[in-house]
């Protein structure tokens, strides 16, 4: 099974600021099937990103997300009000599905 | 617009069974195209893939921690896909989504594309 560890477990920033999330898989992951997800209390997850890098429909410019071997990153260039929220990768690539436990982006 | 809504949330005994459903909206068209999974999320933890179905064949894949105990099926004729988790104990209760996978361009993987509101099961006695 593949591991997704995501860190760090609590970012604190401020609006404007850039945020930097990192998840790094145990193994690699086949045709780069990794997703970023993000979460509001009491919602249901909303993609952002899949296939390492590529925007879901819909989502704004400042979301991207990068990749180098096991490791992938998702980036908010400059974070907005609404952008708090805690944020989950998911690789899709090897069965089983997995999820990394996530990282909370709060107000500091 | 494609959307997917679940069933209302459930109180369950421990040993019970539960069925939960997911009803797609907005692309029923091609609704046997898509796989539907099944996630969980426990209480203040994260997220948990349980497994998915192929809306069309009907081809099931579990996670090994499920596998027995969970079952997936569907109805074409409904647009829906049903949960069932047999056996319930206090670790069932969790919140449960359903999660459309999303096609791109020449059938590529595009991740849980669209996610179902969610359903709570609690399991108490």
């Amino acid at each position: 099974e593949v591991v997704l560890t995501q860190s760090p477990g609590t970012l604190s920033l401020s609006p404007g600021e850039r945020a930097t999330l990192s998840c790094r898989a145990s193994q690699n992951i086949i045709n780069s099937q990794l997703a970023w997800y993000q979460q509001k209390s009491g919602q249901a997850p909303r993609l952002l990103i899949h296939t390492g890098s590529r925007r879901a429909t819909g989502i704004p410019g400042r979301f991207s997300g990068s990749e180098s071997g096991t490791d992938f990153t998702l980036t908010i260039s400059s974070l907005e009000p609404e952008d708090f929220a805690v944020y989950y990768c998911h690789q899709y690539g090897n069965s089983p599905l997995t999820f990394g436990g996530g990282t909370k982006v709060e107000i500091k | 617009q494609a959307y997917l809504v679940q069933s209302g949330a459930e109180v369950k005994k421990p040993g019970a069974s539960v069925k939960v459903s997911c009803k797609a909206f907005g692309y029923t068209f091609n609704f046997n195209t898509y796989t539907m999974h099944w996630v969980r999320q426990a209480p203040g933890q994260g997220l948990e893939w349980m497994g998915w179905i192929s809306a069309g064949k009907g081809y099931t894949k579990y996670a090994q921690k499920f596998q027995g105990r969970v079952t997936i099926t569907r109805d074409t004729s409904a647009n829906t896909v049903y949960m069932e988790v047999s056996s319930l104990r206090s670790e069932d209760t969790a919140t449960y989504f359903c999660a459309r996978n999303g096609l791109g361009a020449g059938g590529r993987d595009d991740g849980f594309d669209i996610w179902g509101q969610g359903t709570m099961v609690t399991v108490a006695s």
